[in-house]
């Protein structure tokens, strides 16, 4: 157990609809990032965030978002649902912002989009 | 950006032979080079990670090896056991952390 959490494990929803997935970092913790990770592809970073400010932006489409609360959990917002869309979603957490930061991956929410 | 190669992306192997994943980059300023087990339905793993300062790392099995100037590395698992089998991922960091595309590892009993 790497001591990030996410929720939904599981998330099944319709094309158009609007979800969001919900990461709590590893105590002590202060970046998150989201990666998407499509069926027997690797792993795409999406964004960072760092302390509550974004802080490296990836390949994340326009209808995703995402923030970071001040008790420093992150929530990822994906709206417009298209059936591409469909994947993993995997949060991981590190103790700085740096590059050299360990990252920790969460279980991953897996999203079906139908 | 960065990019990140890694060869082959299927290797079988029989248990107890060893395996090397080999992996390329292209940002001369990326200084981190973490690998990652990840399990069928599972979370990525961090299963060893070397430094820009280092050349060779060992854990046990697993070892990776960096050669800066020509901008590649490498993961040794020797002695495998049918529970490394599993999808292995190199990444590299400049400024954002940027994977290979992964390595199916199936060890054979």
């Amino acid at each position: 157990d790497s001591g990030v959490t996410q929720t939904p494990k599981h998330l099944i929803t319709a094309t158009g609809q609007r979800v969001t997935l919900r990461c709590s970092p590893r105590s002590g913790d202060l970046s998150v990032y989201w990666y998407q990770q499509s069926l027997d592809q690797g792993l795409q970073f999406l964004i960072q965030y760092y302390n509550g400010e974004e802080r490296a932006k990836g390949n994340i489409l326009e209808r995703f978002s995402a923030q970071q609360f001040p008790d420093l959990h992150s929530e990822l917002n994906l709206s417009s649902l298209e059936l591409g869309d469909s994947a993993l979603y995997f949060c991981a957490s590190s103790a700085t912002s740096g590059p050299l930061a360990e990252q920790y991956f969460g279980p991953g929410t897996r999203l079906t989009v139908t | 950006g960065e990019n990140v190669e890694q060869h082959p992306s299927t290797l079988s192997v029989q248990e107890g032979d060893s395996a090397v994943i080999k992996c390329t980059y292209s940002d001369s300023a990326s200084n981190y080079f973490p690998w990652y087990k990840q399990e069928l339905g599972k979370r990525p793993q961090l299963i060893i990670d070397i430094r820009s300062n280092v050349g060779e790392k060992k854990d046990q099995r697993i070892a990776v090896t960096l050669n800066k100037t020509a901008k590649h590395f490498s993961l040794h698992i020797t002695e495998t056991q049918p529970e490394d089998s599993a999808v292995y991922f190199c990444a590299a960091t400049g400024n954002m952390l940027t994977f290979g595309g992964g390595t199916r590892l199936m060890v054979k009993p």
